[in-house]
Order: C-alpha cells, then structure tokens, then sequence
C-alpha cells in the first residue's frame, strides 16, 4: 500500500522555523518526483515546490522562494522541506505529494498532510 | 503565471442527474507531445485531494467511469454521467505545464 506519512509541523512565531518531513512507503520513492502543496484554512490548493527524483533539480512558488528549501534522502525515502522566514500567511496544511513517472508531471498520490501554524 | 478558473463555483447537485464543471485557462496548456497538461482533482471533506482525470481525459487508477474529462482548447470540462452522494467535495482543476504549478479556485459540490 501506497503511504506518504508527513511529520514536522506546529505552532512557530512569525520569523520562525520548521522542517517537514515526508516518509514513503510501499513505492520505488527514488522513482518519483515530489511536490510540497499547501491549503491553508478554508482555503484552496497552493503548489509550493518540487523536486525530481535524484534531488538535483528544484523548483518553487514565488511566494516562498529564497525562505523554502527542498531536499530528499532516497536512502531514507524521505522527503523534506525547510521552512524559512515563517510568515502568517505560511499557516495551513502542508501536503506531500508523488508525481506519477512518464508525460504530464501529475499528481497522482497526496498524503495527508502536516498543519503549520505561524502565529506570535 | 497560468490562471484557471472555474464555473460554477458551488454546484448543487442530484443523485443519479448528469453534473460538469468547466475549467477556463489562461493559455493554452498544450505540450509539444499533443497532451494537454491539465489535471482535475477531489478532495472530499475532511480528506486529502485525490486524482480524478490527468492529461484532460484519463481517468486515474480506480476512478469510476462515470468521471470523464475533456478539452477544447483552453476550456476544460469534468463531467458526471450520475453523481453519486460519494461525489461530494471541492473539485480541482491543476495546470502543470509550467512552474509555478497553479489550481483552480475550487468548485464546491453538495447534494441538493
């Protein structure tokens, strides 16, 4: 069975940090590209970033660029992202994503996500 | 950035009666290989989104077949041949063209 477990989240003050974590499970983790989306309360789906497969190619919103960093350690298939600079308008639930392999770049697995919370 | 957006955004519905929700972008999202790189997504309440339709018309692993999904050129349509009362959520439509990656503002189904 498919299990993206996301961990990290919490109540951080404005100008804060956080690492999220995503741990793979039942898949090739090394396979796949990931995606980090966010939702924050009420709200709809915002991308915030990815990353291929080896790590080596990134990309982001511009919302969080400079302040967010994506990383991986297929070893551990996990997935990570540092969150810089915390922001209020950051709150909301963090979702790891699996990019199904081939044509389309899509999203074909959500986990269920870890909520931040930037408030002082 | 691409901007989708969507109609309507809330869509009363009945069980067993045809639905679709339509999907408008801001450039064409068709790539170089013929596909259009548009995908829609459910995300029924309380839950994380799942993935419906990809590349505009294929239907991801387990979805019904009464989900299908079709494009004329940058106009993109969900349909529901019968909803069900499972169909119920916020539905999704996603550009992945380019980066940044950009949603719909969400279509809210309930039933009648």
């Amino acid at each position: 069975e498919v299990q993206l477990v996301a961990s990290g989240g919490g109540l951080v003050q404005p100008g804060g940090s956080l690492r999220l974590s995503c741990a793979g499970s039942g898949f090739t983790f090394s396979s796949h590209w990931m995606h980090w989306v966010r939702q924050a309360p009420g709200k709809g789906l915002v991308w915030v970033s990815r990353i291929n497969n080896d790590g080596s190619i990134t990309g982001y919103a511009d919302s969080v660029k400079g302040r967010f960093t994506v990383s991986r350690d297929n070893a551990k298939n996990t997935l990570y992202l540092q969150v810089n600079s915390l922001r209020v308008e950051d709150t909301g639930v963090y979702y790891c994503v699996r990019e199904r392999p081939g044509a389309g770049n899509n999203m074909d697995f959500w986990g269920k996500g870890t909520t931040v919370t930037v408030s002082s | 950035d691409i901007v989708l957006t969507q109609s309507p955004l809330s869509l009363p519905v009945t069980p067993g009666e045809p639905a679709s929700i339509s999907c408008r972008s801001s450039q064409s999202l068709l790539y170089s290989n013929g596909y259009n790189y548009l995908d829609w997504f459910l995300q029924r309440p309380g839950q994380s989104p799942q993935l419906l339709i990809y590349l505009g018309s294929n239907r991801a692993s387990g979805v019904p077949d009464r989900f299908s999904g079709s494009a004329s050129g940058t106009d993109f349509t969900l349909h529901i041949s019968r909803v069900e009362a499972e169909d119920v959520g916020v539905y999704y439509c996603m550009q992945a063209l380019q980066i940044p990656f950009t949603f719909g503002p969400g279509t809210t189904v309930d039933i009648k």
